[in-house]
């Protein structure tokens, strides 16, 4: 079975890091690019970052530039997300997802999400 | 990069067919046949419904289709049936290498 398994969330105090991580099964990981997708608290989806299938290729939405960095290791079949310099708009269920296209663009396959609180 | 427009809400009864519009730009939907479109139930995961603008992934329901004229995509349910009330969003690939999202419309199926 294709499955997608988030972890790592929790709750942290601004300007405090986390970790997510991402663990696949049931598809060969290194053929497809991965995505990180975020959704508040009772708002809409936004597209976080993504990385190319070997690793090479990054990709970030503005807000999160320069304080998120994704990654990914074939061997473990998962991808992460290190998010430094949280802020409490970072609040958020963090969702990874499998890229179904080239370029990465629609998410066939997605995680059921780890949810990150950043608050003092 | 700003969020695609769709409406906040719609509805339609059962056996109808209802369409969805998201809006974008020159940038973004006009730009590129990469829209997708996703349906969301109450604290599930979002589920593809619609790539490349009408390409459907195996099993989704021929019932859905999508469009795109310009800057603007449409997302079409025929045939509506109570279980597809649930909230869509649309997204398209951008000229930046990024995705946008558009904001979510609740579809209610009277």
């Amino acid at each position: 079975e294709v499955q997608l398994l988030e972890s790592g969330g929790g709750l942290i105090q601004p300007g405090g890091s986390l970790r997510l991580s991402c663990a696949a099964s049931g598809f060969t990981f290194s053929n497809y690019a991965m995505t990180w997708v975020r959704q508040a608290p009772g708002k809409g989806l936004e597209w976080v970052s993504a990385i190319s299938g070997g690793g090479g290729g990054t990709y970030y939405t503005d807000s999160v530039k320069g304080r998120f960095t994704i990654s990914r290791d074939n061997s473990k079949n998962t991808v992460y997300l290190q998010m430094n310099s949280l802020r409490a708009e970072d609040t958020a269920l963090y969702y990874c997802a499998r890229d179904l296209t080239v370029p990465p663009e629609a998410f066939d396959i997605w995680g059921q999400g780890t949810m990150v609180t950043v608050s003092s | 990069q700003s969020a695609l427009t769709q409406p906040a809400s719609v509805s339609g009864s059962p056996g109808q067919s209802i369409t969805i519009s998201c809006t974008g730009t020159s940038s973004d939907v006009g730009r590129y046949n990469y829209v997708s479109w996703y349906q969301q139930y109450p604290g599930k995961a979002p589920k593809l419904m619609i790539y490349d603008v009408s390409n459907r992934p195996s099993g989704v329901s021929n019932r859905f289709s999508g469009s795109k004229s310009g800057n603007t995509a449409s997302l079409t349910i025929s045939g509506l049936q109570d279980e597809d009330e649930a909230d869509y969003y649309c997204s398209s690939y951008t000229s930046s290498t990024t995705v946008v999202f558009g904001g979510g419309t609740k579809l209610t199926v009277l």
